[in-house]
């Protein structure tokens, strides 16, 4: 069956410019969540989605950070103002159920690069 | 809030065993292993849950320590495909449903 997809797959900004990067799940899985790989670096969380429950948006790193996921289904991150430091592979699993006990199907991630 | 990894790098021939350690200053619930190639999305490896269940692929094994904190993969007759940067997320007892990754162990297999 289908898996994570994301897009685009390469995004080059404009330091300033606002970007929007698109997941797509697998189909009923109900959680999604959003990293942030920085070259050579490990995955950091940004936010997290169950059902219909609040988002954990405990990893934004800054307010220009702020995601949604319409229908329980596809999700937008997006990124205000972007900065050079923005600069990374974004990578989004979605899970059957929470984390605990249900292993992540990751995307392929979108690079971005803000000259 | 981020586990700690260790070691950072280790450089194997075939056939030779590596341990990576994932450790942990708050308590657990779960410990997840991913792998991930260079360019490639991490892949799952294993869930170790507190109690002692384990869910994952037959060829790896790995270990939870909840009085420690602290959870360890083997990496048993190692082939070259076992090339990778090994992740372990964690997910506290305070914080259900949310993985915290370590920084990754990088490994190399060489002929």
């Amino acid at each position: 069956g289908a898996g994570v997809s994301q897009s685009p797959s390469n995004k080059v900004t404009e330091k300033g410019k606002d970007v929007e990067l698109r997941c797509d799940p697998i189909s009923g899985h109900t959680a999604l969540y959003w990293y942030r790989q920085s070259l050579g670096q490990g995955l950091e969380f940004l936010i997290y989605f169950q059902g219909n429950s609040a988002p954990d948006k405990s990893g934004l790193p800054s307010d220009r950070f702020s995601a949604e996921r319409t229908g329980g289904s596809v999700s937008t991150l997006t990124i205000q103002r972007t900065q050079q430091e923005d600069s990374a592979v974004y990578l989004c699993a979605s899970s059957p159920q929470r984390a605990s006990t249900y292993e992540q199907y990751f995307g392929p991630g979108t690079r971005l690069t803000v000259t | 809030q981020q586990p700690v990894q260790s070691p950072q790098a280790v450089i194997l021939r075939e056939g030779e065993d590596a341990v990576i350690n994932c450790s942990s200053s708050k308590a657990l619930y779960s410990v997840h292993w991913y792998r991930q190639k260079h360019g490639e999305a991490p892949v799952f490896l294993m869930i170790l849950l507190k109690g002692g269940e384990q869910k994952g692929h037959e060829k790896i094994s790995a270990s939870f320590n909840e009085k420690k904190q602290q959870s360890s993969l083997y990496l048993t007759a190692s082939q070259l495909s076992y090339s990778g940067t090994y992740f372990c997320g964690t997910e506290t007892t305070d914080s259900w449903g949310k993985l915290q990754f370590g920084a990754g162990t990088q490994v190399v297999v060489t002929p």
